[in-house]
């Protein structure tokens, strides 16, 4: 298995612009998490999905920030104009179950290092 | 309520030593409590987890204490080798919800 995909790993931008990012889960993985990880803030749940639907955005920052999961194989997390703050890693990962069992280890993807000028 | 505490923030222990790293959480209903461990450049992979029907779990040199009355847990690691060198985080769960604590960089001299 491929494990958790993400793309760009990279990706910079200049304020105002849309960034996308994307992500392909472990097939067969009902559970997909966005994360945003900073020195200052560490690791934070954006929102989550589980079988496509989001159940949890709670997390998201702005109105600016969107995600979406048109299918069980590929998410995306769209921020609407950018702003330098927004500069961070962002993580997607995976996951069977959310907790309470043994399959509910959550695998991360490696990440897209995200930078608005 | 839904804080994880993590410390120390960053970790010098020289090889050989052991490296420990502790967590308070706050609500009582977590009931699943992972450690990740992250390389630079990669995403945090599962390290260990333990539930809070036992008060240890020991996976070889990685420890993982908890106790519930003092709403405490922490990862030992020993032996500590520079390949260990990583930043770690704790996290509590339950049902829809995962708190990550901030992590801890820990650092093994050679």
């Amino acid at each position: 298995d491929a494990g958790v995909i993400q793309s760009p790993r990279h990706e910079v931008t200049e304020m105002g612009q849309e960034v996308t990012l994307r992500c392909k889960p472990i097939s067969g993985h009902d559970y997909l998490f966005w994360y945003r990880q900073t020195m200052m803030r560490g690791l934070e749940l954006l929102i989550y999905f589980n079988n496509n639907v989001p159940i949890d955005d709670s997390g998201m920052p702005e109105d600016r920030f969107s995600a979406k999961m048109p299918n069980a194989s590929f998410s995306t997390l769209k921020i609407q104009p950018s702003e330098p703050r927004d500069s961070a890693v962002y993580f997607c990962a995976s996951s069977l179950e959310i907790s309470g069992g043994a399959s509910d280890t959550q695998y991360f993807g490696p990440g897209t290092r995200l930078t608005v000028l | 309520q839904q804080q994880v505490k993590q410390s120390p923030q960053s970790l010098i222990v020289q090889k050989g030593g052991i490296s420990i790293i502790n967590c308070a959480y706050e609500n009582t209903a977590f009931d699943y409590f992972p450690w990740y461990q992250q390389f630079p450049g990669k995403g945090p992979a599962l390290l260990i987890a333990i539930r809070p029907d036992v008060s240890e779990k020991k996976e070889g040199r990685f420890t993982i204490s908890f106790n519930k009355s003092a709403k405490q847990f922490s990862l030992h690691i020993m032996d500590s080798q520079p390949g260990d060198s990583a930043t770690y985080f704790c996290a509590a769960s339950r049902d829809d919800k995962i708190i990550f604590g901030k992590g801890t960089r820990l650092h093994i001299l050679p």
